[in-house]
C-alpha cells in the first residue's frame, strides 16, 4: 500500500525565516512526487511535479528536491502569503494503464510578520 | 479560462435522497477523478477516470457511482447518501494518454452535509 507521511503537522515561521517540509514516501513504481498549496475553503493550487532522484524545481520563493524515499519543500525567506496548507502527492503506475493519486495529510505553514 | 468547474459548491441533503454533483473541464484532459477531504485524514480518492468510458476505483469508493460519457464530464453520484458522505468534495483533472497524468487541476469544491 502506498503511504505519504509529511511533517511537520504545522510549522509557524517569522517572516523571512527559511525552512523546509518533508514528505517521505513509500509507494511501488513512482511515476512522479507532486507538491500542492491548499487555502481554506479552496482546491489545491499545483506546484511541482519531480519524477526522479536528484530533480530539483523552483518558483520564487518555493524548492522542491526529491530522494528516492523522500521530498522536501524548502521556503526561503517566507512571507505571509505563503500561509497555507502544502499537500505532497505520490502518483503510482496501477496497472492496465492507470494511475493512483495518493496525498498525505499536509503541513499548515502560518508566516507572522 | 483553463478550469475545473464543479456544482454545486454546497449542498445540505437529507440521507437517502439521491443526489449528483457535476464536474466538468474545459482542458481537453483525458484524466480525470474525485476526492473527498476530511479533518484528520486528508484527500482520499473515490473513483478515477482514464478516459471516456474507463472508470476506476480510488481507495473509498463505497456509496459512490461515476460516470464518464464524454471527456469533459464526470459526475460523481450518490444514490443513498449518509450522514458519513458530509465532506468536502474535489474533482481533478489532468493530461494523461499514453503518459502518465502531471499537473493535476483541482475544481473549487463541493461541500456536502447529510442530516
Amino acid at each position: 500500500e502506498d503511504q505519504v507521511t509529511q511533517s511537520p503537522e504545522a510549522l509557524r515561521l517569522q517572516e523571512g525565516e527559511s525552512s523546509s517540509l518533508n514528505c517521505s514516501y513509500t509507494v511501488s513504481g513512482l511515476r512522479g512526487l507532486f507538491w500542492y498549496r491548499q487555502d481554506p475553503g479552496k482546491g489545491p493550487e499545483f506546484l511541482f511535479t519531480l519524477y526522479s532522484a536528484g530533480e530539483e524545481k523552483e518558483k520564487e520563493r518555493l524548492k522542491a528536491t526529491l530522494t528516492k524515499k523522500e521530498s522536501f519543500l524548502h521556503i526561503t525567506a517566507p512571507k505571509p502569503e505563503d500561509s497555507a496548507t502544502y499537500l505532497c502527492a505520490v502518483q503510482a503506475y496501477s496497472g492496465a494503464g492507470s494511475y493512483q493519486l495518493t496525498f498525505g495529510k499536509g503541513t499548515k505553514l502560518s508566516v507572522i510578520p | 479560462e483553463a478550469q475545473v468547474t464543479q456544482n454545486p459548491r454546497y449542498l445540505i441533503t437529507v440521507t437517502g435522497k439521491k443526489l449528483t454533483v457535476t464536474c466538468s473541464q474545459n482542458m481537453n484532459h483525458e484524466y480525470m477523478s474525485w476526492y473527498r477531504q476530511d479533518p484528520g485524514l486528508g484527500l482520499r480518492q473515490i473513483y478515477y477516470s482514464m478516459n471516456v468510458e474507463v472508470t476506476d476505483k480510488g481507495d473509498v469508493p463505497e456509496g459512490y457511482k461515476v460516470s464518464r460519457k464524454e471527456k469533459r464530464n464526470f459526475p460523481l453520484i450518490l444514490e443513498s447518501p449518509s450522514p458519513n458522505q458530509t465532506s468536502l468534495y474535489f474533482c481533478a483533472s489532468s493530461l494523461g494518454g499514453v503518459r502518465p497524468p502531471t499537473g493535476y487541476t483541482f475544481g473549487s469544491g463541493t461541500r456536502l452535509t447529510v442530516v
